[in-house]
């Protein structure tokens, strides 16, 4: 089967460092996704990993070990407005289908 | 600006009844895919299209239909028989290449009656 495993919560004071953690059961395996989600709106796009090793974006950086099925997502100088849910998504196979986790909710305290 | 519109925001469903979401996006995606999301939990995969004229059931297709007659439009209609719709109803599309993640809509926020 499939199964995509994340924390439910996270809480992290502003300006520190949180890391959100993604461990994943997948067969063709084809990269795995990041996403933040605010409170009723759309996922936006943090981040992709296909190969194994550190992928940097400003604040963010994501890592991905296909070997230990886990991932992941870093988050630096943390601010009030990283408040949101962080999905870890994973696509299996060529269709583009992605399988999501749960999603982490992370509370910024000031 | 290119983007995807979902309509609309909020839509209110009585027994009985079925209900079409719209979704249409204009970034020339070959792909597109529906999600429902209930409370506290993650995406799950209704129904997905990779080309015009096609589509596939996802994990929780029961009780839901689309079509995929114009490369820019996939609609979702939520049937009678779907008898737990309450939900945020997220469309998503993608350019069909390797490292393109899917982008998504502002959702449609479902409720019964």
């Amino acid at each position: 089967g499939q199964n995509i495993d994340q924390p439910t919560e996270m809480t992290a004071t502003e300006g520190a460092i949180v890391q959100i953690n993604c461990t994943y059961q997948t067969s063709g395996f084809n990269g795995l996704f990041w996403y933040q989600q605010h409170a009723g709106e759309a996922p936006t796009f943090l981040s992709y990993n296909v190969l194994d090793g550190l992928e940097e974006k400003g604040r963010f950086s994501s890592f991905l070990s296909r070997s230990k099925g886990y991932s992941y997502l870093l988050l630096k100088e943390l601010q009030m407005k990283d408040s949101a849910s962080y999905l870890c998504a994973v696509r299996a196979g060529n269709t583009g289908k992605l399988i999501f986790g749960q999603g982490t909710t992370l509370q910024v305290k000031p | 600006d290119g983007g995807i519109t979902q309509s609309p925001k909020y839509l209110f469903r009585k027994e009985g009844q079925n209900v079409t979401l719209s979704c249409e996006q204009n970034l020339n995606h070959d792909a597109m895919y529906w999600y429902r999301q209930d409370p506290g939990q993650g995406l799950r995969l209704i129904y997905y299209s990779q080309i015009v004229n096609d589509f596939q059931k996802g994990d929780i297709a029961e009780g839901y239909s689309v079509s995929r007659e114009k490369k820019e439009s996939f609609p979702l209609t939520v049937t009678s028989a779907q008898k737990n719709p309450t939900a945020f109803y997220l469309c998503a599309s993608r350019k069909q290449s390797a490292d393109q993640p899917q982008h998504f809509g502002d959702g449609t926020r479902l409720s019964i009656l």
